[in-house]
């Protein structure tokens, strides 16, 4: 599978400001995911980035929220907007291999709200 | 509502011993099934993936799937401490790339 990086691996952000995560494959992938973890939970799934064109965003996800970029066939954008301490929780995001919808992950990126 | 379920245990096996993990899930049209391994403070790592009904091996690890019953599982055989982790079950919803993910069941395998 490509290798996925994201940055940044952690941070820790006051209330009401943004923060951007990046993912990067290290080959070309045709599905990007945005997934996100909270504490203790298991994996809920933000939206599909899509390459030239506007994400697809899962039930109570918005764009305004958690705005996605994806700009080329290796590259996205998370946007975690306005943010509020319920927004803490680690935003992962993945790709899909060749066989059968499979998916890597990259190694997360844990934010704090306070 | 696609689900997917899974008893968040936590599972305690003796080393060398079988786990068993299990999954169901709700959509009867899944197509492919994924067991993932996360360790604490570390992201999803694919195990294994299954498709048809029957087992698939690999190593110490067997899946098996039963679409009748809507059910898939993971065997652990030898069992080892470092298998100690939560295990994710994921199933591809009808129609489309995406996952819906278990809650996950926390595997402990004690020396």
């Amino acid at each position: 599978s490509a290798v996925i990086s994201q940055k940044p691996s952690r941070d820790i952000c006051q209330r009401g400001t943004s923060l951007t995560i990046q993912c990067q494959v290290d080959s070309q992938v045709t599905m990007m995911f945005w997934y996100r973890q909270q504490p203790g939970q298991s994996l809920t799934l933000i939206a599909t980035a899509n390459q030239g064109s506007e994400a697809t965003y899962e039930s109570g996800f918005v764009i305004d929220k958690f705005p996605i970029s994806r700009p080329n066939l290796t590259f996205s954008t998370l946007t975690v907007s306005n943010m509020s301490p319920e927004d803490s929780s680690i935003y992962l995001c993945s790709h899909t291999g060749t066989d059968y919808n499979e998916q890597f992950f990259g190694p997360g990126t844990r934010l704090t709200v306070l | 509502q696609k689900e997917v379920e899974q008893n968040s245990g936590p599972l305690s096996v003796p080393e060398g011993a079988i786990a068993s993990l299990n999954c169901t899930y709700s959509d009867r049209g899944s197509q492919s099934f994924f067991w993932y391994r996360q360790y604490s403070g570390k992201s999803p790592e694919l195990i294994m993936f299954i498709y048809s009904n029957g087992d698939k091996e690999d190593g110490r690890f067997t899946a098996q799937l039963n679409k009748a019953s809507q059910y898939v599982s993971l065997l652990i055989r030898d069992s080892q401490p470092s298998d100690s982790a939560t295990y994710l079950c994921a199933v591809n919803v009808e129609y489309g790339n995406k996952l819906v993910f278990g809650a996950g069941t926390i595997l402990r395998v004690k020396s």
